[in-house]
């Protein structure tokens, strides 16, 4: 089974700044990736699919890029609410497994 | 409004069985892949298992295959993971979530709120 890693596994990061995360697939997966945020004690929520393209309603701050076996999810101005673990999905094949993370905090 | 409501979770003693519901609303329920994703108390996302619209094709982690069943009842508007052989490791929240796609997967854009299960002696 393809594996997914991600780094780093946490950041702190001051408001305004740019925020870079990297999800990795150990083989090729095209652009079957997506994003999600989960904000402390609250539910999963889709921000990119596609590798990509921006999820209805998600802020423009957010952009993801990449394609086969390597991808970012940035957030170009950090804002509070930003506050979060941040989580790829592969979707090529199943299993259709998360990575394990990157924690997302204020500095 | 898209809501998915799950119910069904628990506490059960190893090798026991439990039954999760998802009942939705707000979408046609019959032109979109589920799926159920769990998550273990202070850990990451787990995907556990995705069926198809028409519920004809399914789709397991190798975790949980043979130990559970995914199924919907398209008429009901209801998605189901049947548990059996419970273990310790199985204890997490249980969330049902909608694919953006009659067929898993494309995203999972909307989630439930969870329904937790507790496997423990």
């Amino acid at each position: 089974d393809i594996q997914m890693t991600q780094s780093p596994s946490s950041l702190s990061a001051s408001v305004g700044d740019r925020v870079t995360i990297t999800c990795r697939a150990s083989q090729g997966i095209s652009n079957y990736l997506a994003w999600y945020q989960q904000r402390p004690g609250k539910v999963p929520k889709l921000l990119i699919y596609g590798a990509s393209t921006l999820q209805s309603g998600v802020p423009s701050r957010f952009s993801g890029s990449g394609s086969g076996t390597d991808f970012t999810l940035t957030i170009s101005s950090l804002y509070p609410e930003d506050v979060a673990t941040y989580y790829c999905q592969k979707y090529n094949t199943a299993p259709f497994t998360f990575g394990p993370g990157t924690k997302v905090d204020i500095k | 409004e898209v809501q998915l409501l799950e119910s069904g979770g628990g506490s059960v003693q190893p090798g026991g069985s439990l039954r999760l519901s998802c009942a939705v609303s707000g979408f046609t329920f019959r032109a979109y892949a589920m799926s159920w994703v769990r998550q273990a108390p202070g850990k990451g996302l787990e995907w556990v298992s995705s069926i198809v619209g028409s519920g004809g094709s399914a789709y397991y982690a190798d975790s949980v295959r043979g130990r559970f069943t995914i199924s919907r009842d398209n008429s009901k508007n209801t998605l189901y993971l049947q548990m059996i052989g419970l273990r310790a490791e199985d204890t997490a929240i249980y969330y049902c979530a909608k694919d953006r796609s009659w067929d898993p997967m494309r995203g999972l854009d909307f989630w439930g709120q969870g329904t937790p299960v507790t496997v423990s002696s």
